[in-house]
């Protein structure tokens, strides 16, 4: 079966500062992985996705998560953090059974701090 | 292109009441999806559904029923409301098979329907 395991329930970094959110997967399949982020009281907004044309994907906003197969993990990462950042970040995999259901991790709240 | 629309947005329900959580998407999505999430536990599925007149339980189903009698829309029902059920709802909708990249094309997501039951 596959799950997501997201690493840190609450992350703060300081404005300027390296933005670093974990997530690791499990699947018995090539995996589709994706990454969302959510404001207060608003819907889930896709921020990248994993398709597996480059281990190296870049979104939104200027977010960017690498795939590593070996340590099977799903990083997502800013070089700078801004204040309009801070929201929670969901990361996702597709499951493989051809009804395209997403696992969810738990979530990680991003707080930047001025 | 208003994407995929959620009705209520806020409603507080007595125990034992019943209602719908409206769903309805534009863009011609096979693949549609109900989504409960309660803080720390992220998103659990509830019901989804792969095209008209098929839908199947997810990981979270009891309490709640579904129907898919359109392409576009995706009624959520709960008959008797519990206090666990007080979460906030989201559907969500993705093309499905025979769309260019149909395995990793994302959901799209509505705003949500905030629901308390006192």
């Amino acid at each position: 079966a596959q799950s997501v395991t997201q690493l840190g329930s609450h992350v703060s970094v300081s404005e300027g500062a390296l933005v670093l959110l974990r997530c690791n997967y499990s699947s018995s399949v090539p995996p589709y992985l994706f990454w969302y982020v959510q404001y207060p009281n608003q819907g889930l907004q896709l921020l990248l996705k994993y398709t597996s044309a480059a281990t190296l994907v870049k979104g939104i906003n200027g977010f960017e998560a690498e795939f590593k197969k070996s340590e099977t993990s799903f990083h997502l990462t800013k070089p700078s953090a801004h204040m309009s950042d801070a929201a929670e970040y969901f990361c996702a995999v597709s499951d493989a059974s051809g009804t395209y259901k997403y696992i969810f991790g738990t979530g990680t709240r991003l707080k930047v701090l001025a | 292109n208003a994407g995929v629309t959620q009705t209520p947005k806020f409603r507080i329900l007595k125990i034992g009441q019943s209602m719908t959580l409206q769903c309805t998407q534009d863009m011609n999505h096979n693949y549609m999806y109900w989504y409960r999430q309660d803080p720390g536990m992220g998103l659990k599925l509830i019901y989804y559904s792969v095209g008209a007149g098929i839908t199947d339980k997810g990981e979270v189903p009891n309490g709640y029923n579904v129907s898919r009698s359109t392409t576009e829309d995706f009624p959520l029902r709960l008959e008797l409301a519990a206090p666990s059920q007080t979460s906030v709802y989201f559907c969500a909708s993705s093309p499905g098979p025979g769309q260019p990249s149909e395995s990793n094309q994302p959901q799209h997501f509505g705003d949500g329907t905030r629901l308390s039951i006192l």
